[in-house]
């Protein structure tokens, strides 16, 4: 069964403190692994693409890696605005399949 | 460009009561699909579409009904509403290429009483 896994379910960092996310899945015929941030009352908004194991995006304060297993964003330096719902999905193609969210907070 | 357009953002039905969800994109995507994202459940597939005249179910479309006439709509019909479509749903769509990422609207919310 394709399934995504997302952990922590929350995460309160000090202004400044660097921390990652955790994106483990498994699925059948992965064409990718997105990455996305929510704000309240908003739609996710995209923010990367990784498409093989070893692969690295950038992007200012936050950086996404990609193994067989899992995919991990890293937040370097957060600031309050960094503040959102961080989620994590997989496409097999024509269906994709989200985790349930890390719920990060960067408090000044 | 306005990216994907959902109306209304806000709607509140009786059970039993059906309605149409509005979808609209400006961008030429082919792909097009339809989420409902609960507290705990993470954002579920219920309909996509692959272009227009094209349909498929996704994970979760008991109650539900799509139809896809031009690339641009694709409009999300409850028949008959339960108190159990009470949630948050999103549109999303993509280009035709399968490895691009969607791009989603802001939402409706539903509330079924």
């Amino acid at each position: 069964e394709d399934q995504v896994t997302q952990s922590p379910e929350a995460l309160r960092l000090q202004e400044g403190e660097s921390s990652s996310l955790n994106c483990s899945y498994t699925v059948s015929g992965l064409r990718g692994l997105f990455w996305y941030r929510q704000d309240p009352g908003k739609g996710p908004e995209f923010l990367f693409t990784l498409y093989s194991a070893g692969e690295e995006k950038e992007k200012e304060r936050l950086k996404a890696t990609l193994t067989k297993k899992e995919s991990f964003l890293h937040i370097t330096a957060p600031k309050p605005e960094d503040s959102a719902t961080y989620l994590c999905a997989v496409s097999t193609g024509n269906q994709f399949y989200f985790g349930t969210g890390t719920s990060l907070t960067v408090i000044p | 460009n306005a990216g994907v357009t959902q109306t209304p953002k806000f709607q509140v039905l009786k059970t039993g009561q059906s309605m149409t969800l509005q979808c609209a994109q400006d961008m030429n995507h082919e792909y097009m699909s339809w989420y409902r994202q609960d507290p705990g459940m993470g954002l579920r597939l219920i309909h996509y579409s692959v272009g227009a005249g094209i349909t498929d179910q996704g994970e979760v479309p008991n109650g539900y009904n799509v139809s896809r006439s031009t690339t641009e709509d694709f409009p999300l019909r409850l028949l008959s509403a339960a108190p159990s479509q009470t949630s948050v749903y999103f549109c999303a769509s993509r280009p035709g290429r399968v490895r691009s990422p969607l791009h989603f609207g802001n939402g409706t919310r539903l509330t079924v009483t």
